[in-house]
C-alpha cells in the first residue's frame, strides 16, 4: 500500500520559514494537500492542488511538489501556526501521512 | 454557514455495532463526494471510507473493508457509516468531511470537516 511519510517534528524561530516535508513514490504525479490541526480542533486545509490555498488562508503558507516530495512552507512563522501539518494525497484511496509537529521557540 | 455535524458515537462493546450519522448543510450536498476520517486518541489522521455524490462508488480503508459500510440519503443531506464487528483498535474520534471535488471529482482534498462524534470500543 502507499506511504506518505513526514518527519515526526520540526522547529522554527518566530519571523523565521518552517518547511515540512512530506515523501512518497513518485508523489510529484499526484495531487498534494496539507492539513493543519491545532489541539482540540479539526483539521484546517491549508494548502490543496499541492500549491493552491483556500480562501481565508495566509500568504505565508505556500506548496510544492515534485518528484518523491511535497513540501510545505510557512514563511514568517506565526506563534499561532504551532499545529500539526499533515500532508494528503490519493492512490487508490486517501493517504495521510503520519503528521508533524510543528513547534514554535 | 456551511456545516457537518456528526452524531452517533458511544461506548460500545467488542465485536458490536453502530451507526454513525453526518448531517450536512450550507452547500449542495449531492454535488460533492464525502469521506469519514478517524483519529484515535494522541495518533494521526487515518482515512476511513469515502462515497461518491450520487452513492454509486464506495472506497473503504483495508482496516475497515468488510466490515464498515458508507451510505448516503441525499434527499435528507445525510452522510452514514455502518461499523460492525468493532475491535479495540476502532476507538477514535471519527470525522465526516466534504471532498473538494465537483461530482465525478474526488481524492484530492476535503475543504470541510465536522467536529467529530467519538467512538470508544471496550468492555
Amino acid at each position: 500500500s502507499y506511504e506518505l511519510t513526514q518527519p515526526p517534528s520540526v522547529s522554527v524561530s518566530p519571523g523565521q520559514t518552517a518547511s515540512i516535508t512530506c515523501s512518497g513514490d513518485k508523489l510529484g504525479d499526484k495531487y498534494a494537500c496539507w492539513y493543519q490541526q491545532k489541539p482540540g480542533q479539526s483539521p484546517v486545509l491549508v494548502i490543496y492542488q499541492d500549491s493552491k490555498r483556500p480562501s481565508g488562508i495566509p500568504e505565508r503558507f505556500s506548496g510544492s511538489n515534485s518528484g518523491n516530495t511535497a513540501t510545505l512552507t510557512i514563511s514568517g512563522t506565526q506563534a499561532m501556526d504551532e499545529a500539526d501539518y499533515y500532508c494528503q494525497a490519493w492512490d487508490e484511496g486517501v493517504v495521510f501521512g503520519g503528521g508533524t509537529k510543528l513547534t514554535v521557540l | 454557514e456551511v456545516q457537518l455535524v456528526e452524531s452517533g458515537g458511544v461506548v460500545v462493546q467488542p465485536g458490536g455495532s453502530l451507526r454513525l450519522s453526518c448531517a450536512a448543510s450550507g452547500f449542495t450536498f449531492d454535488d460533492y463526494a464525502m469521506h469519514w476520517v478517524r483519529q484515535a486518541p494522541g495518533k494521526g489522521l487515518e482515512w476511513v471510507s469515502l462515497i461518491s455524490w450520487d452513492g454509486g462508488s464506495t472506497y473503504y480503508a483495508d482496516s475497515v473493508k468488510g466490515r464498515f459500510t458508507i451510505s448516503r440519503d441525499n434527499s435528507k443531506n445525510s452522510l452514514y457509516l455502518q461499523m460492525n464487528s468493532l475491535r479495540a483498535e476502532d476507538t477514535a474520534l471519527y470525522y465526516c468531511a466534504k471532498d473538494m471535488g465537483l461530482r465525478g471529482s474526488y481524492g484530492d482534498a476535503f475543504d470541510i470537516w465536522g467536529q467529530g462524534t467519538m467512538v470508544t470500543v471496550s468492555s
